[in-house]
């Protein structure tokens, strides 16, 4: 596609409930970036992705987390038993790789665990 | 690993003003990009800058590597300019991220 997709937009779930938050890189983009945004805060480092594997996990903020990528294309971040501090907008961004190209963001995904 | 530093952190300002943003960072990069999130919060990325001075309409950018700090202008200031304004550095130096740095960013509100 144009630009980086994801879906859904909006996620609003129960505390204690697994949620799967899944990005569209462009086409071509090897790099991909996923990014947590609390409201009114800068952008948190998750996990970045070249190709399909992931040298970096270190941004996970708990065993809750896991992210995984196929194709060198889509991804999907899941969070288990969500917590009400799970509550942000989750970005995900990709690029052409080794933070050599311009980066380009998704529209996010705002999750809100009750 | 590499700080980035962004002043200042909150700006408002009159429509038709002109402002400069900074961003210093403590290390050598490889790159540096700016981007812009909007009040709807979508992130779009305004220059893709090493080095050297960029112009794109009312907004242009210059960085400054050897002294390790961009500045981003804005001129002739417009309502749509308001939000958060991003820098962020590749040093390729690992530490996370792919060696990819964000700074916390300039709140900017343009007032009509």
């Amino acid at each position: 596609g144009a630009g980086v997709s994801q879906s859904p937009s909006n996620k609003v779930t129960e505390k204690g409930k697994d949620v799967e938050l899944r990005c569209d890189p462009i086409s071509g983009h090897t790099a991909l970036y996923w990014y947590r945004q609390r409201l009114g805060q800068g952008l948190e480092f998750l996990i970045y992705f070249q190709g399909n594997s992931a040298p970096d996990k270190s941004g996970l903020p708990s065993d809750r987390f896991s992210a995984e990528r196929t194709g060198e294309s889509v991804s999907t971040l899941t969070i288990q038993r969500t917590q009400q501090e799970d509550s942000a907008v989750y970005l995900c961004a990709s690029s052409y790789g080794q933070g050599l190209s311009p980066l380009h963001f998704g529209n996010g995904t705002r999750l809100t665990v009750t | 690993g590499i700080q980035v530093e962004q002043s200042p952190p909150d700006l408002i300002l009159q429509e038709g003003a002109n402002s400069t943003l900074r961003c210093n960072f403590s290390d050598s990069v490889n790159n540096l990009q700016w981007f812009h999130q909007n009040p709807w919060g979508q992130l779009i990325n305004l220059f893709y800058i090493p080095s050297g001075t960029k112009q794109n309409g009312r907004l242009s950018a210059t960085t400054v590597a050897t002294e390790r700090y961009s500045l981003l202008y804005i001129s002739s200031s417009q309502t749509t300019d308001s939000g958060v304004y991003f820098c962020a550095v590749f040093s390729g130096l690992g530490g996370g991220a792919d060696g990819l740095t964000f700074g916390k960013g300039t709140h900017l509100i343009i007032q009509p």
